[in-house]
């Protein structure tokens, strides 16, 4: 479900250790999914994106992970480092094929930590 | 690498007053975005832009809003009679194509206080 407030789920991990960031998405017709990184005082920033015809993707050490039957989506970050702390947040858009005009819709967040 | 860029980074402006939020969107991008993020609070769509045209807007984007291109390079986003829940961040963000082909890119925002 969705939380609305300040309370996000947080991951605190170590450096070097690898980082899973979960997100369930709403809408089945979603055909187009984006992991976004949002540090302090910045807008999101780009990470990867997934279309509904994949199940992976691997972008420099992320991958994100599609599970469209339960509307899961997985952001692996690979050996992570301080700098990747940050809220990040994954969207959904009906892509192509929907009446949506790109709107994207956007995820509650999770703050991840990451301790040197 | 080009990058969205809103300005002012923080605007005051007084309730019942008008605001005007600029952007100007990667300069080959055609469609513009704007979204609001209030403080601990998700990431909420607003309105969406093309051809000089709003091609979808939400539930939030009433009356009091309006967005314009008004040259090649800026887009503004702007409320007429400011409330105080109108406090946020608001983003600018663009793409160069609107359907699930590509992905949007955002600007760092405008956080808007409203007193």
């Amino acid at each position: 479900g969705e939380s609305v407030g300040l309370h996000l789920p947080t991951l605190s991990v170590q450096e070097g250790d690898n980082s899973i960031i979960n997100c369930a998405y709403s809408n089945s017709a979603s055909d187009y999914f984006i992991w976004y990184k949002q540090e302090s005082g910045k807008g999101p920033q780009f990470i990867i994106d997934i279309r509904s015809n994949m199940d992976k993707r691997q972008g420099q050490r992320v991958t994100v992970l599609l599970n469209k039957t339960v509307k899961h989506l997985s952001l692996q970050i690979a050996a992570t480092q301080p700098g990747d702390s940050a809220v990040y947040f994954c969207a959904e858009n009906l892509g192509a094929g929907g009446t949506s005009y790109g709107k994207l819709t956007f995820g509650q967040g999770t703050i991840l930590t990451v301790h040197p | 690498e080009p990058e969205v860029t809103q300005t002012p980074s923080h605007q005051v402006t007084q309730m019942g007053q008008e605001v005007i939020l600029r952007c100007v969107p990667i300069s080959n991008h055609l469609y513009f975005y704007w979204y609001r993020q209030i403080l601990g609070q998700k990431v909420e769509f607003l309105v969406s832009f093309y051809n000089n045209e709003i091609s979808e807007k939400s539930e939030i984007f009433d009356d009091q809003f309006s967005v314009e291109r008004p040259d090649g390079s800026n887009f503004t986003l702007k409320i007429r009679s400011t409330k105080l829940e109108d406090s946020a961040m608001y983003f600018c963000a663009s793409s160069e194509a609107q359907r699930g082909n590509q992905p949007q890119h955002f600007g760092d925002g405008t956080r808007l206080s409203i007193l």
